[in-house]
């Protein structure tokens, strides 16, 4: 069964950085782009960017260049979100999406992992 | 960046009837290769988004039938043929035509 699992919720103080997980099962990560949205309380999903199947090219949001990284262990299974120098603004739940190839035929987010809640506080 | 637009806000539907959200882009989600690159969710309460429609009309896997997508360009349709009490959440449409992708401001149904 394919599925992404992400790691558990998290409390940082304003400046630090954190680094979330996503697991997957089901299927090898690097067959897959995989990509990162994240949601404010109440408002609309945000696209953060992406990591590429096979060759980890990586595409970020305007909004978050320079301080969002997106990696990948190909022997853990595993992709990873790293965002610094936090704020209050960035306190949202986090998903990671799998997406087939650019324009392929799986290409749409057909499997998301359950959300990781990052709170940003002083 | 593409803006996406839903209307309407809210929706209160009665079991068993219609309804419809419409999604407008800023610009036309239509590719070259003839797809329009527009997906549809739905998020209930406490959940992931859930994909219903890929590619503006393509129902995805283990989508009920009373689900449906149509449009092309820069105006699209989800339509509920009879809502179902499980159908409450709040839907989203999503271009994926070009980086950034974007999310409509989403349109919250609720059951009469």
């Amino acid at each position: 069964q394919v599925q992404l699992v992400q790691s558990g919720a998290a409390v940082k103080k304003p400046g630090a950085s954190v680094k979330i997980s996503c697991e997957a099962s089901g299927y090898p990560i690097t067959s897959y782009a995989m990509h990162w949205v994240r949601q404010a309380p109440g408002q609309r999903p945000e696209w953060i960017g992406w990591i590429n199947a096979g060759n980890d090219d990586t595409r970020y949001s305007q909004m978050f260049q320079g301080r969002v990284t997106i990696t990948r262990d190909a022997s853990a299974n595993t992709a990873y979100l790293e965002l610094s120098s936090l704020t209050s603004e960035d306190t949202s739940v986090y998903y990671c999406a799998r997406r087939g190839a650019l324009y392929g035929s799986l290409y749409f987010f057909g499997v998301w992992g359950q959300g990781t809640l990052v709170t940003v506080s002083s | 960046d593409i803006v996406m637009t839903q209307s309407p806000l809210s929706l209160s539907v009665t079991p068993g009837e219609p309804a419809s959200i419409s999604c407008r882009s800023s610009q036309s989600l239509l590719h070259r290769n003839g797809d329009n690159y527009l997906e549809w969710f739905l998020q209930k309460p406490g959940q992931s988004p859930q994909l219903l429609i890929y590619w503006g009309s393509h129902r995805a896997s283990g989508v009920p039938d009373r689900f449906s997508g149509s449009g092309s360009g820069t105006d699209f349709t989800l339509k509920i043929s009879r809502v179902e009490a499980e159908d409450v959440g709040v839907y989203y449409c999503m271009h994926a035509l070009e980086a950034p992708f974007t999310f409509g401001g989403g349109t919250k149904v609720e059951i009469k």
